[in-house]
């Protein structure tokens, strides 16, 4: 089975811009999550999609967004990028029925730098 | 920050020593899980150990779990250089969200 991708895997955009990042989980596998992962605050939960309805949300910035596709991929939105917001940002996903006590499969991420 | 704190933040071993990290959480878990990063990818999942487990094993991974002290170790026994990587331990308390910690930065050095 194919891992979970990410892409692009880098992207460099300037303050004031938006981003859309995309996800696709490992098939069969209907819960997508991202994650920030910076080096002054480490890994941060943004969001968490099921079956196209968001389930969870971290404590972001309505700048931030996510939506699920019926394919179970995902996409996040940066809008008004902001210099803070250079991350490392990961996807991860869940096999079905198996609700938090089960291992997360993450990507390789989207490093975004803003300039 | 609900953020869980892991000590050592840096931790240097020769090959076949063992490695030692401490994981420390703040409010009730169902799980926590460890995991392992390599410089700039992603993270890939070692072991989960449940709320009413205390020790777990998994090849030369060992995890205890202390839900009086909210605290967690894990060992990696006879460390080899692939071994290099940062480690965060990772709890869950409801809502499949996971709050990691700070993580461990280990470098095994031939």
């Amino acid at each position: 089975k194919a891992g979970v991708t990410q892409t692009p895997r880098y992207l460099i955009k300037t303050r004031g811009q938006q981003v859309t990042l995309s996800c696709s989980p490992i098939s069969g596998h209907r819960s997508v999550s991202w994650y920030q992962q910076t080096p002054g605050q480490g890994l941060q939960f943004l969001f968490e999609y099921f079956s196209e309805t968001q389930r969870n949300k971290g404590n972001f910035p309505g700048r931030f967004s996510g939506r699920q596709f019926s394919n179970s991929r995902s996409e996040m939105n940066v809008s008004t990028l902001e210099l803070g917001d250079s991350a490392l940002y990961l996807c991860a996903s869940r096999p079905p029925g198996t609700g938090d006590n089960s291992p997360l499969h993450f990507g390789n991420g989207t490093r975004l730098t803003v300039t | 920050s609900q953020q869980g704190e892991e000590d050592p933040q840096a931790l240097s071993i020769q090959e076949g020593e063992n490695a030692t990290m401490n994981c420390s959480y703040k409010t009730s878990i169902n799980n926590l899980q460890w995991y392992r990063q390599n410089s700039g990818r992603g993270l890939v999942h070692l072991i989960l150990i449940r709320s009413n487990e205390r020790e777990k094993h998994s090849g030369r991974l060992r995890v205890t779990l202390d839900t009086s002290k909210k605290s967690s170790s894990l060992l990696i026994t006879a460390s080899r250089a692939a071994d290099t990587a940062s480690y965060f331990c990772a709890s869950t308390g409801g809502g499949n969200k996971l709050t990691f910690g700070t993580g461990t930065q280990l470098k095994v050095e031939l």
